[in-house]
């Protein structure tokens, strides 16, 4: 079964400062495409960013970036210039061509002014 | 633009009540699920509605129901909770290419309070 681990249930970072959240996952899978999905305390889960595991181009948006690592199974989200609203549960997710999204367990990101 | 609407934003029910979450889309997304989502955790999985089939997974007790109308919209019926189903209920459509489910796009949730 797939698995999605997050290792740091918390994370702070100061305003306009960069912080990388981390994810690693087990799969025998080739074909299969990572998110990181973000949930302010509006509660809405907010699609932040997706990779398809057959690209090797990481992916990018705006102040978000990945570093994804296929053989090392590492798929982790860079936040530059961090801003207050930034602040959130973020939540990264596997999901295989064929079966549906397992998420990790979650990194809390609190941003200091 | 990517919405999904979920009604009620909260509810308050108690455990012999019988009350139904509301799920809409307007992306033409022909797959949608629900989620229980508890505090401080992800999301789990309940059920994916997609080409007209339900998918359940086998640990959701069946006092949750799920139901849908037409290709937009999905609805799941509550009936004799518990205490512990209180969470917050998320919905999701997601694009189908061939089998493949694609990204999925959330709804504000419900937020339930089983009393």
């Amino acid at each position: 079964a797939q698995t999605v681990t997050q290792s740091q249930p918390e994370m702070s970072v100061q305003e306009a400062e960069t912080v990388t959240l981390s994810c690693t996952y087990d799969t025998s899978e080739s074909d299969y495409y990572l998110f990181w999905y973000k949930q302010p305390p509006s509660r809405q889960m907010i699609l932040v960013i997706r990779q398809e595991a057959y690209k090797q181009q990481n992916a990018t948006e705006n102040r978000f970036s990945v570093n994804f690592q296929k053989a090392a199974k590492s798929f982790s989200l860079k936040i530059s210039d961090s801003q207050l609203g930034d602040a959130a549960m973020y939540f990264c997710a596997y999901r295989s061509a064929l079966n549906d999204m397992r998420f990790g367990a979650g990194t809390r990101l609190t941003v200091k002014p | 633009d990517t919405e999904v609407t979920q009604t009620p934003k909260h509810l308050v029910m108690g455990m012999t009540n019988k009350k139904s979450l509301k799920c809409e889309q307007h992306m033409g997304h022909r797959a949608m699920y629900w989620y229980k989502q508890k505090a401080k955790k992800p999301p789990e999985l309940m059920f994916v509605y997609s080409y007209e089939k339900l998918s359940i997974n086998e640990s959701v007790p069946s006092r949750f129901s799920p139901e849908c109308p037409n290709s937009s919209l999905l609805n799941l019926h509550l009936h004799a909770l518990q205490p512990e189903d209180s969470a917050l209920y998320l919905c999701a459509s997601s694009q189908l290419l061939g089998l493949v489910r694609e990204t999925q796009y959330f709804g504000p949730g419900t937020r339930l309070l089983v009393l």
